[in-house]
C-alpha cells in the first residue's frame, strides 16, 4: 500500500503558466481532499470530492478547479497561476470514518 | 526548512519530559476530534483520535482529553524525543459533515 501520493513534488511555474497536481490513493477511499498550506494559516481547504465523478468547492476554490474522473485519482488544475498560488498543496483521501489520511505535498512557486 | 511552523505559538520542552499541546476548538456541535502531527518537509501524519462521548484517549506514549464543557482539546506526549519535534494540529468535525475544520498548529521542539 503506497497510500497517498502525489505529482509532482515540486514545481516552478511562472504567472499565466497552467499545471495540474495529481493525487493518487491505493486504498479505496471515497473521500479525497485538496488542501494549501501557508505559513501560519494552517490547512485550507480548496476543493474536496465524495466520490467518483463528483466535485464541491471549499473554502479557498477560486483559482483551481478538480476532477475525479476515477475513484483512485484527484486532479487539481491551475488555469492561470498567480503568485498568490505559491504554496505547499497537500491531498488527502479517506473512506467512510472521518479520518483523513495525507499525501507528503507539492510545494508550488508561482514567480 | 519548514515554513510551515512560522508564527506558530511554540512549545520547547527537555527530552524526557511530559508535553502537553493545547487547542481550543468553536463548534459546540462537533463530536469527532483529531490530532495530526506533521514534520519538517512532510504531510499531516493521524496520531490519535476521539469521540464526543469519551473524555479521554490513550494511545503509544500519547494521551487526548476533551472537556466539552469548555470546548477544549489537549495532546499529552510522555517521555518525550527529538522525533517528536514537530508542528501539531487539532481538527474537529461533526456527525453528516465532510469537512474537518483544523486549528493553525503549535510547533514542539524537544531540546536533546
Amino acid at each position: 500500500n503506497a497510500g497517498v501520493t502525489q505529482t509532482p513534488k515540486f514545481r516552478v511555474l511562472k504567472t499565466g503558466q497552467s499545471m495540474t497536481l495529481l493525487c493518487a490513493q491505493d486504498m479505496n477511499h471515497e473521500y479525497m481532499y485538496w488542501y494549501r498550506q501557508d505559513p501560519g494559516m494552517g490547512l485550507r481547504l480548496i476543493h474536496y470530492s465524495v466520490g467518483e465523478g463528483t466535485t464541491a468547492k471549499g473554502e479557498v476554490p477560486d483559482g483551481y478547479n478538480v476532477s475525479r474522473l476515477k475513484k483512485q485519482n484527484f486532479l487539481l488544475g491551475l488555469e492561470s497561476a498567480a503568485p498568490s498560488q505559491t504554496s505547499v498543496y497537500f491531498c488527502a483521501s479517506r473512506p467512510g470514518s472521518k479520518t483523513q489520511y495525507f499525501g507528503p505535498g507539492t510545494r508550488l512557486l508561482v514567480l | 526548512g519548514e515554513s510551515v511552523g512560522l508564527h506558530l505559538p511554540t512549545l520547547s520542552v527537555q527530552e524526557g519530559d511530559n508535553s502537553i499541546i493545547n487547542c481550543a476548538y468553536s463548534n459546540s456541535a462537533s463530536d469527532y476530534f483529531i490530532w495530526y502531527k506533521q514534520e519538517s518537509g512532510k504531510g499531516p501524519q493521524f496520531i490519535i483520535d476521539i469521540r464526543s462521548n469519551m473524555d479521554k484517549r490513550q494511545g503509544q506514549r500519547v494521551t487526548v482529553l476533551l472537556n466539552k464543557t469548555v470546548k477544549h482539546l489537549s495532546l499529552q506526549i510522555a517521555a518525550t524525543q527529538p522525533g517528536d519535534s514537530a508542528v501539531y494540529f487539532c481538527a474537529e468535525t461533526s456527525y453528516g459533515n465532510n469537512r474537518l475544520a483544523f486549528g493553525k498548529g503549535n510547533q514542539v521542539v524537544v531540546i536533546p
